[in-house]
């Protein structure tokens, strides 16, 4: 099974300031296809989580332009130019490459 | 538009069984993969099942291989989880998935293992 990490797993975040998180998993995440399926997740409380951005660094319809991510092989980031308020709550990356796909543990973002 | 709507959780005792289904709307059903996910309370996600679109192959994560069986009915855009054998570890929201890489969640359902 595929290990995903985290850091931090706390992010206290001043508004509109950035903030970047990272990912990294123990294998190398490209597929036999060519793609590189890790996903971003962004869950509020009480909600189920939103999907932000999937093979690496395509963002999904509706998310911001202020999120970004990027990476490769088994080392990823998720960056958010400005953080607002609605950005809070727990992140999370996921590697769809590998069965079963595995999530890393979260990094809860709340504001300074 | 997309919406996932999960049932058929609750309170089921150790070595119990229960179903969950999933009513999917809002696009083709036939043409994706399906996931059931879960969340135990307070901690983090885990994928528990994958179906094929046409229901062809599935594929379970190692706690819950020979207890739950996904399946679906594409004539009735469903999914189903059946979960036999029931843990106290198997408590958890459990979550309907679009696509095997997830792009889309429904609310989850509570499933509780309790004596």
């Amino acid at each position: 099974e595929v290990l995903m990490t985290q850091s931090p797993l706390s992010l206290p975040v001043i508004l509109g300031q950035p903030a970047s998180i990272s990912c990294r998993s123990t294998q190398d995440l490209v597929f036999t296809d060519g793609g590189t399926y890790l996903s971003w997740f962004h869950q509020r409380p009480g909600q189920s989580p939103r999907r932000l951005i999937y093979e690496v660094s395509k963002r999904d319809s509706g998310v911001p332009d202020r999120f970004s991510g990027s990476g490769s092989g088994a080392d990823f980031t998720l960056q958010i130019s400005r953080v607002e308020v609605e950005d809070v709550g727990v992140y999370y990356c996921m590697q769809g490459t590998h069965w079963p796909y595995t999530f890393g543990p979260g990094t809860t973002v709340d504001i300074k | 538009e997309v919406q996932l709507v999960e049932s058929g959780g609750g309170l089921v005792q150790p070595g119990g069984s229960l179903r969950l289904s999933c009513v999917a709307s809002g696009f083709s059903f036939t043409n994706y993969w399906m996931t059931w996910a879960r969340q135990a309370p307070g901690k983090g996600l885990e994928c528990v099942a994958d179906i094929k679109d046409d229901g062809s192959r599935t594929y379970y994560v190692d706690s819950v291989k020979g207890r739950f069986t996904i399946s679906r009915d594409n004539a009735k855009n469903s999914l189903y989880l059946q979960m036999n054998s029931l843990r106290v570890e198997d408590t958890a929201i459990y979550y309907c998935g679009r696509d095997g890489r997830i792009d889309w969640w429904g609310q989850g359902t509570l499933v509780t293992v309790s004596s």
